[in-house]
C-alpha cells in the first residue's frame, strides 16, 4: 500500500528550465491536488483535480500546468522555473474534495531554483 | 479572500502542562481539519471535524469546532516531548482547502 508517491524528493533547477513533478496514488482517490509550502505561509493550493480529465486552478496557479489523464497520476509542470518557485511541493489526494477523511499527503518535493 | 489564522505561531511549553492552539477563519464552513508535520516530513491527518460542536480526542490532543464563532481549538493535555511538531488547521470552503500558517510547538523537558 504505497499511498501517495512523489518524485523526485529533491531537485535543483536553473532559472528558465522546465520540469515535471510526478505524483501517483494507488487508493483510487478521485480528488488530487498540489500545494506549495513556504516558510510562514502555510500551504497554498496550486491546482486540483476532481477526476480524470478535470482540472482547475487554486490560489497560486501562475507558472504551473497540470493534467489528469488517469485517476492515478497528477503531474505538475513548471514551464519556466523562477527563483520564486523555490519551495516544498506536496501532492495530496482524497476520495472526494476534503471529505470525511481529509487528505493523504505525499512525502514532498524540495525544489530549489537558482 | 479567506483568511485562516492560527495563534500562537510559536509555542514553547514544559512537559506536563496544558495549552490550547486556536484556529480562526473568515468564511462560513462546517469542515475543518487538523494536521501534524514533523520537521522535513509530510503532513499527517490528526482530526476531521465535520459539524458545529464536533469534538474529537486522540491521546493528549483534543480538537473542537464552533462554526458560529468560526473557531477551532486544539487542546494539549499534559504535554510530552513527542508532541513537538508543527500543527496546521485547514478549512474546506466547498471550493478550496485553505491552510493556516501553522503553530510550531516545542515541548521542553
Amino acid at each position: 500500500n504505497a499511498g501517495v508517491t512523489q518524485t523526485p524528493k529533491f531537485q535543483v533547477l536553473k532559472t528558465g528550465q522546465s520540469m515535471t513533478l510526478q505524483c501517483a496514488q494507488d487508493m483510487n482517490h478521485e480528488y488530487m491536488s498540489w500545494y506549495r509550502q513556504d516558510p510562514g505561509m502555510g500551504l497554498r493550493l496550486i491546482h486540483y483535480s476532481v477526476g480524470a480529465g478535470i482540472t482547475d486552478q487554486g490560489e497560486v496557479p501562475n507558472g504551473y500546468n497540470v493534467s489528469r489523464s488517469t485517476t492515478e497520476d497528477f503531474p505538475l509542470r513548471l514551464l519556466s522555473a523562477a527563483p520564486s518557485q523555490t519551495s516544498v511541493y506536496f501532492c495530496a489526494s482524497s476520495y472526494h474534495r476534503g471529505g470525511d477523511y481529509g487528505y493523504t499527503f505525499g512525502s514532498g518535493t524540495r525544489l530549489t531554483v537558482v | 479572500e479567506l483568511k485562516v489564522e492560527q495563534n500562537p505561531l510559536f509555542l514553547s511549553m514544559q512537559e506536563g502542562k496544558n495549552y490550547t492552539i486556536y484556529c480562526n477563519y473568515s468564511t462560513t464552513s462546517d469542515r475543518l481539519y487538523w494536521y501534524r508535520q514533523d520537521p522535513g516530513k509530510s503532513l499527517e491527518s490528526l482530526f476531521v471535524l465535520l459539524s458545529n460542536g464536533a469534538v474529537k480526542q486522540e491521546g493528549r490532543l483534543m480538537a473542537s469546532l464552533d462554526t458560529k464563532a468560526r473557531l477551532s481549538t486544539l487542546h494539549i493535555t499534559a504535554a510530552v516531548h513527542d508532541l513537538s511538531a508543527t500543527y496546521f488547521c485547514a478549512v474546506d470552503t466547498g471550493n478550496q482547502f485553505y491552510f493556516g500558517t501553522g503553530t510550531s510547538l516545542t515541548v521542553i523537558p
